[in-house]
């Protein structure tokens, strides 16, 4: 199936500065949608994207998807503690089922 | 949270014993998955389900076997528990597959010794 690559697999800011995620496929995606995992905790879906060149915001948070549709990203500006988590990406796989990046694990220092 | 529930949330069992992990949804979503979630590993998928009776293997089926009898229950079985199964195990529902998304369970910690 499809794999998604995920960078960086870690990243450690203070609170207060930007933080970026990026994942990348070697093939064409229908979409990519993003997850967040607090600590002890599951996969909450946060948004997908479908078209090409696409920008979707929540709040602090920014995602993008490539033009060719083969990459995203996901930006926070002005990390807060409570975005402490792991960020991952998944795109469609073989079937019926996603395909996950091995996922950013971001620390935000108070 | 959606309903999904699994069961058990912890198990300690030991080396070549059978174990059954199941996962429960009250949402009547068509599609359900089990997952993998490994330090470094991120989440891999082990078994799917795109119906009752109707299941497809992930990219680390060896070792387990799933069954759906029902919309509501899919189990995921360890014939012989190894060592390298210790693992959180989660399942996730989602309506449409690949094009909506999923929703996970609070996932299970399974330790073989």
């Amino acid at each position: 199936g499809q794999q998604v690559m995920q960078i960086p697999q870690y990243q450690h800011v203070q609170e207060g500065e930007d933080f970026t995620t990026y994942c990348n496929s070697s093939t064409t995606l229908s979409n990519i949608q993003w997850y967040k995992q607090r600590p002890g905790g599951h996969p909450v879906f946060l948004i997908q994207l479908v078209k090409s060149g696409e920008v979707k915001k929540q709040k602090r948070l920014t995602f993008q998807f490539g033009e060719a549709k083969k990459n995203s990203s996901l930006h926070i500006t002005a990390t807060q503690t409570t975005d402490v988590g792991t960020y991952f990406c998944a795109g469609p796989g073989s079937g019926y089922a996603l395909n996950f990046g091995k996922g950013t694990s971001l620390l935000v220092t108070p | 949270d959606a309903g999904i529930t699994q069961s058990p949330r912890h198990k300690v069992t030991e080396t070549g014993t059978p174990v059954t992990l199941r996962c429960h949804q009250t949402e009547n979503h068509r599609y359900m998955y089990w997952y993998r979630q490994d330090p470094g590993h991120g989440l891999r998928l082990i078994h799917y389900s795109y119906g009752v009776k109707d299941t497809d293997k992930g990219e680390v089926s060896d070792g387990y076997s799933v069954s759906r009898s029902k919309t509501e229950d899919f189990l995921l079985t360890l014939e012989s528990a190894t060592s390298s199964q210790t693992s959180v195990y989660f399942c996730a529902i989602s309506t449409q597959g690949v094009n909506t998304e999923a929703f996970f369970g609070q996932g299970t910690r399974l330790t073989v010794v």
